[in-house]
């Protein structure tokens, strides 16, 4: 298996852009989890995904965020408008039981 | 809920010598515990697990991690460091019987010197 695939790896744009990050996750999990790290905030779970359905999205920042899971193979987080303070590395991982698999992550930059 | 801390966000140690990263967790019920770590510019890779099983638990790299109950602790060690083992550690914690939500630490940052 490949493994948790995301893109773009790396990701520069300006502010008031609007971002797509992209994940496949890997054939047969059925929980789908999006994180995003920084320096300053380490690890944090934004949203999770059971069989394509959002479970918890308390940790979306602001309504500027949004992720969908239309269907077991792709998920995408969206960010429109982006801000400076969004800059950071977002990372999408797969489960099929409490082992999470993490993909390389995408790094963000908003100028 | 559960919670996770781990004690020293920076740890140096010598090649060949002791590692040992400590973590601490909080759970009301019986937890699933794991080590998890990163390498620069790549993301999270398993080291170990804890389901319930052994409480002494082997994973790659010649690592592995003591269930204490008593103590709510899952510390790493590595009885001989090697320069590629240069990396950030994360300890995470999952309650059984949950939506396998994990809750990080905050990690250790392990340099090794020559």
């Amino acid at each position: 298996d490949a493994g948790v695939i995301q893109s773009p790896r790396h990701e520069v744009t300006e502010m008031g852009q609007e971002v797509t990050l992209r994940c496949k996750p890997i054939s047969g999990h059925d929980y789908l989890f999006w994180y995003r790290q920084t320096m300053m905030r380490g690890l944090e779970l934004l949203i999770y995904f059971n069989n394509n359905v959002p479970i918890d999205d308390s940790g979306m920042p602001e309504d500027r965020f949004s992720a969908k899971m239309p269907n077991a193979s792709f998920s995408t987080l969206k960010i429109q408008p982006s801000e400076p303070r969004d800059s950071a590395v977002y990372f999408c991982a797969s489960s099929l039981d409490y082992e999470q698999f993490f993909g390389p992550g995408t790094r963000l930059t908003v100028l | 809920a559960q919670s996770v801390t781990q004690l020293g966000s920076h740890v140096s140690v010598s090649e060949g010598a002791l590692v040992l990263l400590r973590c601490n967790y909080s759970s009301s019920v019986p937890p699933y515990l794991f080590w998890y770590v990163q390498y620069p510019n790549q993301g999270l890779q398993l080291l170990l697990k804890y389901t319930s099983a052994a409480t002494l638990v082997k994973g790659i790299n010649g690592f592995e991690a003591e269930f204490k109950k008593s103590e709510t602790s899952f510390h790493l060690t590595k009885p001989s460091a090697h320069m590629s083992d240069a990396a950030e550690y994360f300890c995470a914690v999952s309650e059984a019987g949950s939506a396998r939500q994990l809750t990080f630490g905050s990690g250790t940052q392990l340099t090794v010197l020559p």
